[in-house]
């Protein structure tokens, strides 16, 4: 049973062509939701945690938003150095596991 | 700024034979945990352990595997019997007593032949 979906598998997008990764959950009492980077052969860089419906949070041409179904990493302008995988993991809050279950991830390509 | 640093980076090993995977978590976390993430795959959880205790594990986490904080600093994950689908990227993780973020380590491949 996925609890977490990303979508799309794979993005390539061109140098300053913004556009958004999604995140779908379905967990009971989400506690967190956390965004990270992985570039190839390297562990998970964390980049965001959210924690409640209509919350945002932003670090460079990153910005992360939650609703009660599924969050969004937006990219603006984005540039080669973002290109890595990026990963959603969910924490179930009451009744569910604490520990962080992580989707695919989404790969992105971002051409020059 | 503080990291969770893992080794060895890379341990090929034999089926069948013993393994040893450290981790120095940072500092003044006290909530460790190993997760596994097979080539082309997703991150998947093994074990949390706290207050020198296992807190949870997954239905990976079978006889075949053990965690130990030997000392105040080092935490390790033991492989007993390696098997050809042991093979995989093994990363350690660390978080603090108030967020529920993770750290990870640069992480450890596994290859067993």
């Amino acid at each position: 049973e996925d609890q977490v979906t990303q979508s799309p598998e794979a993005l390539r997008l061109q140098e300053g062509e913004s556009s958004s990764l999604n995140c779908s959950y379905t967990v009971s009492g989400l506690r967190g939701l956390f965004w990270y980077r992985q570039d190839p052969g390297k562990g998970p860089e964390f980049l965001f945690t959210l924690y409640s419906a209509g919350e945002e949070k932003e670090k460079e041409r990153l910005k992360a938003t939650l609703t009660k179904k599924e969050s969004f990493l937006h990219i603006t302008a984005p540039k080669p150095e973002d290109s890595a995988t990026y990963l959603c993991a969910v924490q179930a809050g009451a009744g569910g596991s604490y520990i962080p279950t992580f989707g695919r991830g989404t790969s992105l390509i971002v051409h020059p | 700024e503080p990291e969770v640093t893992q080794t060895p980076s890379h341990q090929v090993t034999q089926m069948g034979q013993e393994v040893i995977l450290r981790c120095v978590p940072i500092s003044n976390h006290l909530y460790f945990y190993w997760y596994r993430q097979i080539l082309g795959q997703k991150v998947e959880f093994l074990v949390s352990f706290y207050n020198n205790e296992i807190s949870e594990k997954s239905e990976i986490f079978d006889d075949q595997f053990s965690v130990e904080r030997p000392d105040g600093s080092n935490f390790t994950l033991k492989i007993r019997s390696t098997k050809l689908e042991d093979s995989a990227m093994y990363f350690c993780a660390s978080r603090g007593q108030v967020t529920g973020e993770l750290f990870f380590g640069e992480g450890s491949r596994l290859t067993v032949l």
